[in-house]
């Protein structure tokens, strides 16, 4: 399974954009991209998954460069609810899904 | 739609006794089905996951165990409970669509061993 790489923490103010960048520099050729948030004492929650390019949604955009090798989540104007802790997982499309979490980036929004 | 179901919510047990945590799944068949703990403060650490009745596979060798004697049920149990055990458990299934994986996870259990 590819390894990722979080920074640890993260802070910002409401209505500022923030990125958070993963790293997965031995991400194989089916692996894909997820990115999950987690509030404190709840299960972590979809939020975007990816390929390569750019993907949209409601929530968040995921910018993947041609290698691969890393992926940012963007979140647009963040509020006080968007506190929580992210996670980047990258896993293979094929046969048995098992998804590793490592530790996440835990965001700070503040007012 | 589906939802995935984990009882109890809260728990606290004394060392060394027995453990049963119960998971189910509802509105999706043949899931895969995972079942993680969350140390405070850390990460996700995946401890068993299963592609099937009683097909479990684990990641993490310890004094846990867990079976699927149904489709869209998973239990996680210990016979004996050490300090280590406290932790949020969390239950996932995750589904294939298209290429992609999607994974859901439900409510939790707060476990407190004392």
């Amino acid at each position: 399974l590819a390894k990722t790489t979080q920074p640890i923490s993260m802070d910002s103010y409401e209505g500022q954009e923030v990125n958070i960048t993963c790293s997965h520099n031995n991400i194989a050729t089916n692996d894909y991209i997820t990115w999950y948030q987690q509030f404190p004492s709840q299960g972590p929650r979809f939020i975007i998954q990816g390929y390569k390019t750019k993907v949209t949604n409601e929530v968040a955009s995921l910018f993947i460069p041609a290698d691969r090798k890393s992926s940012t989540l963007s979140l647009p104007r963040v509020s006080l609810s968007d506190t929580a802790v992210y996670y980047c997982l990258v896993g293979a499309s094929g046969g048995s899904y098992i998804p590793t979490f490592g530790r996440g980036t835990s965001l700070i929004v503040h007012p | 739609s589906q939802t995935i179901h984990q009882w109890p919510a809260t728990l606290v047990q004394p060392v060394g006794s027995p453990l049963s945590l119960e998971c189910t799944v509802e509105g999706t068949s043949n899931p895969n089905l995972y079942w993680y703990r969350q140390a405070a403060g850390r990460g996700l650490q995946l401890l068993f996951y299963s592609i099937g009745i009683d097909q479990i596979s684990s990641e993490v060798p310890q004094n846990l165990s867990a079976s699927r004697p149904q489709d869209r049920q998973f239990i996680l149990s210990s016979k004996k409970l050490l300090l280590s055990d406290s932790g949020f458990y969390l239950c996932a299934w995750s589904v294939q669509l298209g290429v992609y994986y999607e994974q859901y996870f439900g409510p939790g259990t707060r476990l407190t061993v004392t």
